[in-house]
């Protein structure tokens, strides 16, 4: 069965403090990894497309890597205005599934 | 324009009421979905279109109708709802790319649906 995984659910961090959220999936003929940003009230924005095992996207604070099991979302040295939930989805086929999400607090 | 607008963004209704979520994109897409959000849910996909032809109906009740009169509109109709349809609904477009495969989706604002 197709399923994307995000760890861990919550995430609190200090302003400065680096971390990493987790994607996994298993899925069959993977397309594309993508990354959203959404914040409260408000529809995902899309960050990051990957499309191959040792693939790597930056923007800003925001790295993205790609394995063939799973999918890392680095972030250095956060800001407050980084928090938010990021969600991971996969595109197999003509679908797509996505995670649940990691929601980010960044304290100032 | 912004990329995806969705109207309205909030929407409070009866059971019995029927309602419209309308969506716009102006990035010149040719597919369009209806997604719903649910807490601590993964997004669920409701509805595909591509060039105006709905190509996926992801087992959804028939109580959400929904309608694309072109390839930069799209309309969720609502209809006799229950309480546990209340969620924020997600309207996205994207470009299919080459071999059928379809890149990334741009999501709306999305608008939240509560069923009294």
């Amino acid at each position: 069965e197709d399923q994307v995984t995000q760890s861990p659910e919550a995430l609190r961090l200090q302003e400065g403090e680096s971390s990493s959220l987790n994607c996994s999936y298993t899925v069959s003929g993977l397309r594309g990894l993508f990354w959203y940003r959404q914040d409260p009230g408000k529809g995902p924005e899309f960050l990051f497309t990957l499309y191959s095992a040792g693939e790597e996207k930056e923007k800003e604070r925001l790295k993205a890597t790609l394995t063939k099991k799973e999918s890392f979302l680095h972030i250095t040295a956060p800001k407050p205005e980084d928090s938010a939930t990021y969600l991971c989805a996969v595109q197999s086929g003509n679908q797509f599934y996505f995670g649940t999400g990691t929601s980010l607090t960044v304290i100032p | 324009e912004t990329g995806v607008t969705q109207t309205p963004r909030h929407l409070v209704m009866g059971m019995t009421n029927k309602k419209s979520l309308k969506c716009e994109q102006h990035l010149g897409h040719n597919a369009m979905y209806w997604y719903k959000q649910s807490a601590k849910k993964p997004l669920e996909l409701m509805f595909v279109y591509n060039f105006k032809e709905q190509t996926e109906n992801n087992s959804v009740p028939s109580r959400f109708s929904p309608e694309c009169p072109n390839s930069s509109h799209l309309f969720l109709h609502l209809h006799t709802l229950q309480p546990e349809d209340s969620a924020l609904y997600l309207c996205a477009s994207s470009q299919p790319g080459l071999a059928g495969f379809s890149r990334e989706l741009f999501f709306g604002e999305g608008s939240r649906l509560t069923v009294l």
